[in-house]
């Protein structure tokens, strides 16, 4: 079945250190975005990618580092520059001009610094 | 004027009670309007997209009133496993294809 996996399902980070979230997809879609969620508020755009090779910052790109070398697969890397970077964290993917049809969300990752 | 704006609840209903839920949001340009589910500790989840002509799955019922910019959905006979967080999302068209997501609405049905 098709589908967006985001690995690993818990990760926990030290101070000081820069951790990758895994987002791979294989619906064939073009575009991938990367989403925040803190408890209780909603989801904050990080960045997106409508094309291979190509990104843009969203809401909230600072202390953040993305690439978009394959259609599958959209990396997230949370650098040392990121102050606060407990959240769940969602990989999201769409049609890049299938915008009546919504995301589809991976499972999320949650950071967890320690 | 937030983007997307949603009664935070919760709201706790009975089982078998109607429960209604609005979203109002602030781009006159918006053309795409979804309903996601969220359970705790979950992923967002589709629920339904939105039309202007109003549209039911079942026992949901969603209504979209462009020219108030209100989106509404209505849940009938409500079950145990309707208990989440019900997202009011909308997009604002382009070729940027954003979701602006509202910060939702939880709801808890209890027997």
């Amino acid at each position: 079945d098709g589908g967006i996996t985001q690995s690993p399902k818990y990760l926990f980070r030290k101070e000081g250190q820069n951790v990758t979230l895994s987002c791979e997809q294989n619906l064939n879609h073009d575009a991938m975005y990367w989403y925040r969620q803190d408890p209780g508020q909603g989801l904050r755009l990080i960045y997106y990618s409508q094309i291979v090779n190509d990104f843009q910052k969203g809401d909230i790109a600072e202390g953040y580092s993305v690439s978009r070398e394959k259609k599958e697969s959209f990396p997230l890397t949370v650098t040392s520059a990121q102050k606060n970077p407990t959240a769940f964290y969602l990989c999201a993917s769409s049609t890049r001009w299938g915008l009546g049809y919504g995301y589809t969300f991976g499972s999320g990752t949650r950071l967890t610094v320690v | 004027r937030k983007e997307v704006e949603q009664d935070p609840g919760p709201f706790n209903v009975p089982e078998g009670a109607t429960v209604a839920f609005n979203c109002t949001y602030s781009n006159s340009a918006s053309q795409s309007f979804f309903w996601y589910r969220q359970d705790c500790r979950k992923e967002p989840k589709l629920l339904m997209s939105v039309y202007s002509s109003g549209n039911e799955d079942g026992r949901f019922t969603a209504q979209l009133n462009r020219a108030s910019q209100y989106i509404s959905l209505l849940i009938r006979d409500s079950k145990l496993s309707d208990s989440a967080t019900y997202l009011c999302v909308v997009n604002v068209g382009g070729s940027q294809g954003n979701l602006i997501f509202g910060k939702g609405t939880k709801l808890s049905v209890k027997p």
